[in-house]
């Protein structure tokens, strides 16, 4: 199956600092990825969806300046929580649909992000 | 988006047919049905996606009824490893803007020895 891969895997980080997380689609090109959260014996939950060249699109509840999402191109997203705070600290997920033919989406491996 | 519901944990032991309904009631035409596999501190796996009758693949079969409302994943033989938490998600990712997954609670399965 297709490959995405996150980085990095976990981050500690000082509270009001910011975090940047790269997703990537290491054999096919995205033209969508998806950004989740997932909080510990929790569901994952969608924070906003990325399309190459465009502005991404927030789920209700999602602050777009706090997480800030690039797709600038079509094998890399990437997601900056900015000022981070405790409350912040979650898995974070990517997954990757491709621009043709394929049929569902690939999920990265996750990245644990930690706030302190 | 269709809305998805599965028990939310079950329990097996080593060697048995393990099989996990998900309701779908309002699954709309262009719709699949997709199942997720998640180990702790990981991101789902693709395990098995299908539209209508019976998909299978080396891991797992998915029995889908012609109504649609429902489908069955049906692991083989459960192993330790398969302890995890499996997501029914329905949705039609082959629309060009791509369609957001939802996911649900999930079923948490648990394979004793």
């Amino acid at each position: 199956g297709a490959v995405v891969s996150q980085h990095p895997s976990r981050v500690i980080c000082k509270s009001g600092t910011s975090v940047k997380i790269e997703c990537r689609s290491l054999d096919f090109q995205a033209t969508t990825m998806f950004w989740y959260r997932q909080f510990p014996k929790q569901s994952l939950m969608l924070m906003a969806t990325s399309n190459e060249g465009s502005k991404a699109t927030y789920e209700q509840g999602v602050e777009k300046d706090k997480f800030l999402i690039n797709h600038a191109s079509l094998t890399l997203s990437t997601l900056t929580v900015t000022s981070a705070h405790p409350e912040d600290s979650s898995f974070y997920i990517c997954s990757a649909l491709g621009a043709s033919g394929q049929e569902t989406q690939y999920f990265g491996p996750g990245t644990r992000l930690l706030v302190l | 988006l269709a809305k998805t519901t599965q028990p939310i944990s079950m329990d097996s032991y080593e060697g048995q047919e393990v099989n996990i309904t998900c309701s779908h009631n309002n699954i709309a035409t262009n719709d699949y049905i997709t199942w997720y596999q998640q180990f702790p501190s990981q991101g789902p796996r693709f395990i098995i996606q299908g539209y209508k009758t019976k998909v299978t693949n080396e891991v797992a079969s998915l029995f889908i009824p012609a109504d649609r409302k429902s489908s069955t994943l049906s692991l083989p033989r459960v192993s330790l490893s398969d302890t995890a938490v499996y997501y029914c998600l329905v949705g039609d990712e082959k629309k060009s803007s791509g369609d957001k997954l939802t996911f649900g609670t999930g079923t948490r399965l648990a394979v004793r020895p």
